[in-house]
This record gives structure tokens, sequence and C-alpha cells, in this order.
């Protein structure tokens, strides 16, 4: 159950687009199309952003969009928004009920 | 409204016991399965335990495996987490977390914090 491997940092500057990785193995992300993105504001709970590597929930918007290539997946934030500045984990399932989470990236709009 | 209330933590000595709950409200809670995520300071998310909405399916994850169990009352509509033999790293914020039937988390509670010291 290690730990899947995120950028500790991104940036980028209001309305443009960021990609945060998130790569594991053949035993999690390569293995399952059950990779989810999480947004974390500092003080807050997790809020899901992305499921099935690419699938919003209600109330996402479609600026963040999620893909999978091999054993890494994607997160892409489009038209950066100062409120899109936060903490963003990715989560993969790994089997047998069992789940592994990234290290988390930090989001910081300039 | 669709919530989940966490409560029960504390600060607790090296080797000792606490017992979290979980508070469901606003959903079927005996449809879904539910997990305990939790988070140390400064850290990152780190997943600790599911149970299926039947209590049939149980899995933990080897940092917490023989220590701590996972339980859930359908009457009640409370998921809980018993700790035992507690130790300085078990200290994090726990939160529940409801599984959208997509192996992903899709609703959080607020959290309840642990501190493991002595």
């Amino acid at each position: 159950q290690s730990a899947l491997t995120q950028p500790r940092s991104v940036s980028g500057s209001p309305g443009q687009s960021v990609t945060i990785s998130c790569t594991g193995t053949t035993s999690d992300v390569g293995g399952y199309n059950y990779v989810s993105w999480y947004q974390q504001h500092p003080g807050k709970a997790p809020k899901l952003m992305i499921y099935n590597v690419s699938e919003r929930p209600s109330g996402v918007p479609d600026r963040f969009s999620g893909s999978k290539s091999g054993n890494t997946a994607s997160l892409t934030i489009s038209g950066l928004q100062a409120e899109d500045e936060a903490d963003y984990y990715c989560c993969s399932y790994a089997g047998r009920y069992t789940f592994v989470f990234g290290g988390g990236t930090k989001l910081t709009v300039l | 409204e669709v919530q989940l209330v966490e409560s029960g933590g504390g600060l607790v000595q090296p080797g000792g016991s606490l017992r979290l709950s979980c508070a469901a409200s606003g959903f079927s809670f005996s449809g879904y399965n539910i997990n305990w995520v939790r988070q140390a300071p400064g850290k990152g998310l780190e997943w600790v335990s599911y149970i299926s909405s039947s209590s049939r399916t149980i899995y933990y994850a080897d940092s917490v495996k023989g220590r701590f169990t996972i339980s859930r009352d359908s009457a009640k509509n409370s998921l809980y987490l018993q700790m035992n033999s507690l130790r300085d790293e078990d200290t994090a914020m726990y939160y529940c977390a409801r599984d959208l039937p997509h192996w992903a988390f899709d609703i959080w509670g607020q959290g309840t914090v642990v501190t493991v010291s002595s």
C-alpha cells in the first residue's frame, strides 16, 4: 500500500491551465479505472472532484477534467480561478476493498 | 441535507483506546458502504478502513490491522471505529466518507481529531 506519486506543488496564473499527475502501479492506477481526485481547502474536508478517472459529480465545473494513461492519471484544471487554490489528492482503488491516496499537490494560483 | 458528523476524538496516551462515531443523516445509510480516512497534521490523506453496507465485508490498511475495528449500526445510522493500542503515528484528523458506488468518496464528514501523546 505505497502512496501514489504526485508533484508536491504546481502553479499557474488565472485563466491558464494546469495538470497534476498521479503515478501508481499496475496494482492500483494501472489496474483499475477507479481513480478519483479530491480538492481540499485549508481546514476543510476533502471534496470529490473526479471519479472513475474522468467523470465529474454534479456541481463540479467542467473546467476540471481527468484522464489516465497506463499507470499515470492526470487532473487538468483549465481557466484557473483564484478559488481553485487548494491541495489536490488522487486516489485509486487497489483491489480487495482497499484504496491508496497520493501524497497531495499544492496548487498555487499566481 | 446529506451529511456525516464524526465525534469521539480526543487526547489519549500511547497504548490507550478510543472509539470514534460517525452519524449519518439525509440519505439511506444502510444502502451505502462507508470508509474511515485519516490525515496526520500537515500530511496527506490515508485510507484506514472499509465496511460494506451489510457489514459482511471489512478491510483495513496494514498500518491499523489488528488494532482498529470498524463497525456500523444501521438502526442508529451510525458508523464506528474502535481504536486500540494507539501509537503516536495514529495522531490525525479522522474522517468518515461515504462510498459512491464507483470506489470513490462522495460525502465526507468534518472530521474528529485524535491526538496520541503522553
